[in-house]
């Protein structure tokens, strides 16, 4: 098992321009989640989902959207990034409630 | 909502010392607390959870305990070595309601253990 992946590692944007952030899992977890790690500081839960076709809004998610059409796939998508979005991006899954959350490796993105 | 607070925020060790990492969370109904080790640059990971049905729990050289009543728990490293060094987390969830397994995290602890 791969566990979860994410793609891309790094990328720099440009204020305005729009990029999509992509996480899969092959466990079969029903449960996905979005974090954002700002430097030096914990994490913060910018989306949700529960299974396919179901999302939902964590603490954080002005500037994002997210889309669940299938059970591995939990994109994000930033629309006219900003610097303050500026961050490390967490992908993690679970397979019930509650049980440990696995991460991926990570995006980390500059919005200059 | 819930609301986890993490004390210390920055810990300093010799090696082969203990560290005691404290957390205190506001909501009641929490039954969940894992407790996560993030080293410099990598993906946050699970050392060890504990449950609010037991008191306590032992991993090697880790332990967690949880205390119900004053809604506190804490992560105790025994015997301290260099890779120990990293980022603590503590979180805290209620599972048995609607919150998905959304957890709260602490603000994290960052552990320095000196040879």
């Amino acid at each position: 098992n791969a566990g979860v992946t994410q793609t891309p590692k790094f990328r720099i944007l440009k204020i305005g321009q729009s990029m999509t952030l992509q996480c899969a899992q092959d466990m079969n977890h029903n449960y996905m989640y979005w974090y954002r790690q700002d430097p030096g500081m914990g994490l913060k839960l910018i989306y949700y989902s529960v299974g396919a076709g179901i999302t939902d809004k964590g603490e954080v998610p002005n500037g994002y959207n997210v889309s669940r059409s299938t059970t591995e796939d939990f994109p994000l998508r930033l629309e006219l990034a900003a610097p303050s979005q500026t961050s490390v991006y967490f992908c993690a899954s679970s397979s019930d409630r509650p049980t440990q959350q696995y991460f991926g490796p990570g995006t980390r993105l500059t919005v200059t | 909502g819930e609301n986890v607070e993490q004390h210390p925020s920055t810990l300093s060790v010799q090696e082969g010392d203990s560290a005691v990492i404290k957390c205190t969370y506001s909501d009641s109904a929490s039954n969940y607390f894992p407790w996560y080790k993030q080293e410099l640059g990598k993906r946050p990971q699970l050392i060890i959870d504990i449950r609010s049905n037991v008191g306590e729990k032992k991993d090697q050289r880790i332990a967690v305990t949880l205390n119900k009543t004053a809604k506190h728990f804490s992560l105790h490293i025994t015997e301290t070595q260099p890779e120990d060094s990293a980022v603590y987390f503590c979180a805290a969830v209620n599972a048995g309601g609607t919150s998905y397994g959304k957890l709260t995290f602490g603000q994290g602890t960052i552990l320095t253990v000196h040879p």
